[in-house]
């Protein structure tokens, strides 16, 4: 299994700005995602951090709004730019394993964010 | 588009009462299926991970089923504890990504 740590676990910010989440795993890992988690709603993706290179975001998610970054294989950072009330929501890093035989994916505890 | 589905959205059992949760799915190359429980104000807790047909994953009193069309989480004999929203989600081929269903919230009562 991978152990994710996630920070800030929670913030209150003003309309305008923006706040960086971070995802640190113990362990080198080949998938790591960012979700967002809307108030009584399920998990969707925003986009999958590749390590080296730019994200791949899914429709309706852009970088401008959602830059991320994947300096290497253990480590990984969501921005969330311009931030209005519509953004608050729990972000959750993801990562995991994937090869020929197995497929596993474990979650950090999440970033409450509150835009006020 | 790959589509998950689960049902029933609630669930209310009273201890030791055994039941079932579903997971419908539609992918185009399923490469796992991924089961997730999750407590308020927590992330999902990775459960299991079944890939094909026929294949069966147990762990304490629950056990995962899956088939071509659908996956059960069967609880059995559950207690308070395990109240949580249980969450299906699928990984399909082809292209690293997990869709999610809206999930089950399980309530048991002592």
């Amino acid at each position: 299994s991978a152990v994710i740590s996630q920070k800030p676990s929670r913030d209150i910010c003003q309309r305008g700005t923006s706040l960086t989440i971070q995802c640190q795993v113990d362990s080198q890992v080949t998938m790591m995602f960012w979700y967002r988690q809307q108030p009584g709603q399920s998990l969707t993706l925003i986009a999958t951090a590749n390590q080296g290179s730019e994200a791949t975001y899914e429709s309706g998610f852009v970088i401008d709004k959602f830059p991320i970054s994947r300096p290497n294989l253990t480590f990984s950072t969501l921005t969330v730019s311009n931030m209005s009330p519509e953004d608050s929501s729990i972000y959750l890093c993801s990562a995991g394993h994937q090869d020929s035989m197995n497929t596993e994916a474990f979650f950090g505890q999440g970033t409450r964010l509150t835009v006020v | 588009e790959d589509q998950v589905t689960q049902s029933p959205e609630a669930l209310r059992l009273q201890e030791g009462e055994s039941s079932s949760l579903n997971c419908s799915y539609t992918v185009s190359g399923l490469r796992g299926l991924f089961w997730y429980r999750q407590d308020p104000g927590k992330g999902p807790e990775f459960l299991f991970t079944l890939y094909s047909a026929g294949e069966e994953k147990e762990k304490e009193r629950l056990k995962a089923t899956l088939t071509k069309k659908e996956s059960f989480l069967h609880i059995t004999a559950p207690k308070p504890e395990d109240s949580a929203t249980y969450l299906c989600a699928v990984h399909s081929g082809g292209y690293q990504k997990v869709t999610f269903g809206t999930g089950t919230k399980l309530q048991v009562i002592p």
